[in-house]
């Protein structure tokens, strides 16, 4: 795939305020998507899914939007704490054929006290 | 237990060396996965097992091997490698292939080749 850069998008906010991380992605045919938290050294960690029957779906303090016609995918974190500090990572999967996550390119949160 | 483990955490291996990483999970997942990740990308996925079977290989060199012996075990075997190979070797499982489910993941074999 094409190199997108040594450098990850990076959204920087302060303390309690709310984030929102967006993914484009690529495949039509895509009817599962997941948002994964990557904290330094660690492996990814399950945040939010959502199905494309879906627009929209709540957690704890974690709201994933999803917009299938310009296929866009949204995370949005209410009152962003220091510990949300990572590397946030869409992965979508296919309905059909290839039935493996395929990751975005990833966007790193800095929150500042 | 919502645990995969890998092991080791971290191998240093030289280009002649034969190693093998290895993951373990006891969900009762179905569907295990290999996947590569460099610094500051997403892991690529290597392989797929479903029910113990080899589903998907994402045209992976031979010199990475995949092997699952059992339907909590997977192991990744590893000949002379390249330095390009470096890598965070991520192992996940998810309950089976067919379903949305999540993938749960490990904490990863930090891997140098030297």
């Amino acid at each position: 795939g094409e190199n997108v850069g040594l450098h990850l998008p990076t959204l920087s906010v302060q303390e309690g305020d709310n984030s929102i991380i967006n993914c484009a992605y690529s495949n039509s045919a895509s009817d599962y998507f997941i948002w994964y938290k990557q904290e330094s050294g660690k492996g990814p960690q399950f945040i939010i899914d959502i199905r494309s029957n879906m627009d929209k779906r709540q957690g704890q303090r974690v709201t994933v939007l999803l917009n299938k016609t310009v296929k866009h995918l949204s995370l949005q974190i209410a009152a962003t704490q220091p510990g949300d500090s990572a590397v946030y990572f869409c992965a979508e999967r296919m309905d059909t054929g290839r039935r493996a996550l395929t990751f975005g390119s990833g966007t790193r949160l800095q929150v500042q006290p | 237990d919502t645990e995969v483990t890998q092991t080791p955490k971290h191998l240093v291996m030289g280009m002649t060396n034969k190693k093998s990483l290895k993951c373990e999970q006891h969900m009762g997942h179905r569907a295990m996965y290999w996947y590569k990740q460099k610094a500051k990308k997403p892991p690529e996925l290597m392989f797929v097992y479903s029910y113990e079977k080899l589903s998907i290989n994402e045209s992976v060199p031979s010199r990475f091997s995949p092997e699952c012996p059992n339907s909590s075990l997977l192991n990744l075997h590893l000949h002379a490698l390249q330095p390009e190979d470096s890598a965070l070797y991520l192992c996940a499982s998810s309950q089976l292939l067919e379903t949305d489910t999540e993938a749960f993941f490990g904490q990863g074999t930090r891997l140098t080749v030297v």
